[in-house]
């Protein structure tokens, strides 16, 4: 059964390092999804991405945030100087048709800033 | 703003104790209403998705049922592999345009003991 993967499981950094985080959606999966849940919180709602550009995204995802599909398989969600508020559990999702249809979540990468 | 509220944030039943997860939202206009199973550590599972009031869909032991206002999760007879979070999740419209953002709910933790 196809799934999405993301990697790494874990990643620990330091304050005002960059990191990225990466995903494989589905592969025939066109919008793609991130996605983040700070321990013992609700799951949140970063930013959705389709046809190469944004599509929506909240307003935790500021300018601090970027995303890039930059091949036919992956995606990644790079966060440009880490603060310790962004330690948590990131999730990436891709659905078929967009709005309405299910989204399909990966196993996470848990981001520790320290 | 967009609300989802679940209620019980935690609960314990006896195996075959069956019950109901309650799931109320706030939306300016639903496209959709999203149940999701969340093992301790991993990315949130597809179950159901619901369209209008008055909708059911049942997969095994869990049946969800949607109404202008809430939603449920019926659990019958549930086994100790039913443990896990239940997540609740919205798709509303955005600016009368399609969204494909979710918005969650915190989640009901359900312990079922052998």
């Amino acid at each position: 059964e196809p799934e999405v993967t993301q990697t790494p499981s874990h990643q620990v950094t330091q304050m005002g390092q960059e990191v990225i985080l990466r995903c494989v959606p589905i592969s025939n999966h066109l919008y793609f999804y991130w996605y983040r849940q700070i321990l013992g919180q609700k799951v949140e709602f970063l930013v959705s991405f389709y046809n190469n550009e944004i599509s929506e995204k909240s307003e935790i995802f500021d300018d601090q945030f970027s995303v890039e599909r930059p091949d036919g398989s992956n995606f990644t969600l790079k966060i440009r100087s880490t603060k310790l508020e962004d330690s948590a559990m990131y999730f990436c999702a891709s659905s078929d048709r967009g709005a309405l249809d299910e989204q399909y979540f990966g196993p996470g990468t848990r981001l520790t800033v320290t | 703003e967009d609300q989802v509220t679940q209620s019980p944030e935690a609960l314990r039943l006896q195996e075959g104790e069956s019950s109901s997860l309650n799931c109320s939202y706030t939306v300016s206009g639903l496209r959709g209403l999203f149940w999701y199973r969340q093992d301790p550590g991993k990315g949130p599972e597809f179950l159901f998705t619901l369209y209008s009031a008055g909708e059911e869909k049942e997969k095994e032991r869990l049946k969800a049922t949607l109404t202008k206002k809430e939603s449920f999760l019926h659990i019958t007879a549930p086994k100790p592999e039913d443990s896990a979070t239940y997540l609740c999740a919205v798709q509303p419209f955005l600016n009368n345009n399609a969204g494909n953002m979710l918005t969650f709910g915190g989640g009901t933790r359900l312990m079922v003991k052998p």
